[in-house]
């Protein structure tokens, strides 16, 4: 159950796009179609933003889009808005219904 | 509209015992599995346990395993997180979550903090 691994942080300037990775191994992100990303913005609690790897839940502005590739998944953002700085989670479904989160990533919008 | 409230977080003393509740509204709560995930001050995610709807099956994260129970209520509508012998690592804001699919969460409450100190 090691945490994924994601930078710790990624900027960018507005209108810009920024991508963020997510590396885990064959027994959670390349192992299932289930990874989920989540945005945190100080003291609130975590917003769905992309579950099934790629697919947004309603509501969620098509900005964000995810992929998988292997044991990676990545999280872009295009059209890059201030209102976007946040921290962002990756999550994989990790077998035996267990989950594990990465470790987040700061945006920070220039 | 979907709400999560948690409540019953404090302050406890190391080896000492707590019980978290999360009342949901809004839908049907018999309908999903629950999910607890923690969040230490400054850190990152770390999903705690999960609960099938009908109570049936519980998965732990190994840190807690056999410290900690889950449990819920469907005529309450309420999830309930025991935690027993707890640690100073076992501070942190604790979330309830609505399970979408295969643990993934699309509905989270605001949390309650939980301190363990001396």
């Amino acid at each position: 159950q090691s945490a994924l691994t994601q930078p710790r942080s990624v900027s960018g300037s507005p209108g810009q796009s920024v991508t963020i990775s997510c590396i885990g191994t064959s027994s959670d992100v390349g192992g299932y179609n289930y990874v989920s990303w989540y945005q945190q913005h100080p003291g609130k609690a975590p917003k769905f933003m992309i579950y099934d790897v790629s697919k947004r839940p309603s509501g969620v502005p098509d900005r964000f889009s995810g992929s998988k590739s292997g044991n990676t998944a990545s999280l872009t953002i295009s059209g890059l808005q201030a209102e976007d700085e946040a921290d962002y989670y990756c999550c994989s479904y990790a077998g035996s219904l267990s989950v594990v989160f990465g470790g987040g990533t700061k945006l920070t919008v220039l | 509209e979907v709400q999560l409230v948690e409540s019953g977080g404090g302050l406890v003393q190391p080896g000492g015992s707590l019980r978290l509740s999360c009342a949901a509204s809004g839908f049907s709560f018999s309908g999903h599995w629950m999910i607890w995930v923690r969040q230490a001050p400054g850190k990152g995610l770390e999903w705690v346990a999960n609960i099938k709807e009908d109570g049936s099956q519980k998965y732990y994260v190994d840190s807690v395993k056999g410290r900690f129970t889950i449990s819920r209520d469907n005529a309450k509508n309420s999830l309930y997180l025991e935690m027993s012998s707890l640690r100073a690592e076992d501070t942190a804001l604790y979330y309830c979550a609505r399970d979408y699919s295969w643990l993934q969460a699309d509905y989270w409450g605001q949390g309650t903090p939980v301190t363990v100190s001396s």
